[in-house]
């Protein structure tokens, strides 16, 4: 079935640092690719999303390209706050018909001042 | 725009007893979605409603139910409590029923359910 594997956290970084966080997905078809953010004590958020092959998705300074031929969804930022500590879920939906959302684990991001 | 909204926040439980959780989707919003969210087995989808129907269900025994209201309001129930279902259920409605796999899900905060 589809699936969706992140990097294991947590990913500790100075302030300005640059951020990657790896994301792989197995699907059949063409899933739509998304990242959400997860604040402490909060629910998820919608970060960015992409639904067809080299489509760039963005948000306030992240971004992430659909890698059809890698089958990947990398995260990445150029310079991350500290106000950027959070987890990070990447996630499919599927299209085979059912259309579920499919999670990551999460990654955990501390940026440090 | 007012967002998903999930009540109680909070609610602690002892084994054995039954548990109500209410989600309100955003305004418009016909599909809400429940998920079950624990450190060791991250995000795990529950079910997930359209128009009253539950259109998708994930892999949880029985005791895990839900159902939507005429308003889209929703309500996941979990019976005879276990203390594995310790977790944030979380919520999540979209706007439109699945025509194609772009929708976008808006998750609420959750309702933090704790078992003794």
């Amino acid at each position: 079935g589809d699936s969706v594997t992140q990097m294991e956290g947590p990913v500790t970084l100075s302030e300005e640092a640059f951020l990657t966080i790896n994301c792989t997905y197995t699907a059949t078809g063409y899933p739509s690719l998304f990242w959400y953010v997860q604040y402490p004590g909060e629910g998820l958020q919608l970060l960015l999303k992409a639904t067809k092959a080299d489509d760039k998705g963005s948000n306030k300074g992240f971004e992430a390209t659909y890698r059809k031929e890698t089958t990947s969804f990398h995260l990445e930022k150029g310079s991350v706050q500290v106000s950027d500590s959070a987890v990070y879920f990447c996630a499919l939906s599927d299209s085979s018909g059912t259309y579920k959302y499919i999670f990551g684990t999460g990654t955990r991001l501390k940026v440090l001042a | 725009k007012a967002g998903v909204t999930q009540t109680p926040r909070y609610l602690i439980k002892t084994r054995g007893q039954q548990v109500t959780l209410s989600c309100s989707p955003i305004s418009g919003h016909r599909s809400v979605s429940w998920y079950q969210q624990t450190p060791g087995q991250g995000l795990q989808f529950l079910f997930e409603y359209f128009s009253e129907t539950q259109r998708n269900k994930g892999n949880f025994p029985g005791r895990f139910s839900g159902r939507q209201f005429s308003n889209s309001r929703s309500e996941m129930n979990v019976s005879t409590l276990e203390l594995g279902d310790s977790a944030l259920y979380l919520c999540a409605s979209s706007l439109i029923p699945r025509t194609g796999p772009t929708y976008e899900q808006y998750f609420g905060p959750g309702t933090r359910l704790t078992v003794t």
